[in-house]
């Protein structure tokens, strides 16, 4: 089983709907839990970071966690053409400051 | 603030050379990672240092690879000797750790490396 699982997707929304990605984990020591966005070409860049059970929000973008469930997800509320990239689910996994990547999930965003 | 800078951005090379990637972290970050990014296998972590000391390199796939961190500025990746199936990106990121699990890495814009 892979320490961080991700749909492959791709994911298709209409523009203006809400975008929602998954992941799951496996260790349930993890501690820390992060989003990245790749454009294709591009390197990740960091769009959520999250630590505590619950709800994290920053603009449009929404982080869920639940670590009874080992789950974190992330949404995208009013998705644009311009969020279609590769979003990826990081995972601290409760060892040193390394992080565990899944494999990323394809969004698709349709004008 | 300049980001993580990575040279070179593109490497083509032949079979048998060896390979040099840089890496030079954002000021004040004090853990380095490197990664290496392919469509089979994803964003495999290679190796990382904390304040310039390796940590962990099981992630690096054979003796074929090191790395190393002189100083808290610089860190090379290097392959010797290079083979087709080293074709990858290579993105190296950098954190500022404070000792705890909540640092956020920040990722330099790779080195695309072809090996023919």
């Amino acid at each position: 089983q892979k320490e961080v699982e991700q749909n492959s997707g791709p994911l298709s929304v209409p523009e203006g709907a809400i975008a929602s990605l998954n992941c799951t984990y496996s260790d349930r020591g993890s501690q820390s839990f992060f989003w990245y966005r790749q454009y294709s070409g591009k390197s990740p860049e960091l769009i959520m970071s999250i630590y505590s059970n619950g709800d994290k929000e920053d603009g449009r973008f929404t982080a869920q966690l639940n670590k009874a469930s080992q789950y974190v997800s992330l949404l995208i509320r009013d998705s644009q053409p311009s969020d279609s990239a590769t979003y990826l689910c990081a995972v601290n996994p409760g060892y040193g400051n390394k992080l565990v990547f899944g494999a990323g999930t394809i969004l698709r965003v349709k004008s | 603030d300049a980001g993580v800078i990575q040279s070179p951005r593109h490497e083509v090379t032949e079979m048998g050379q060896e390979v040099t990637l840089r890496c030079k972290p954002i000021s004040g970050h004090n853990s380095l990672f490197w990664y290496r990014q392919t469509m089979m296998r994803g964003l495999e972590l290679l190796i990382y240092f904390n304040n310039n000391v390796p940590i962990d390199d099981s992630g690096m796939p054979e003796d074929r690879f090191s790395a190393k961190m002189p100083n808290a500025s610089f860190s090379t990746l290097k392959i010797q000797p290079s083979e087709p199936r080293d074709s990858a990106v290579y993105f190296c990121a950098t954190t500022k750790s404070y000792g705890g699990y909540y640092n956020e890495q920040f990722f330099g814009p790779g080195t695309r490396l072809t090996v023919l």
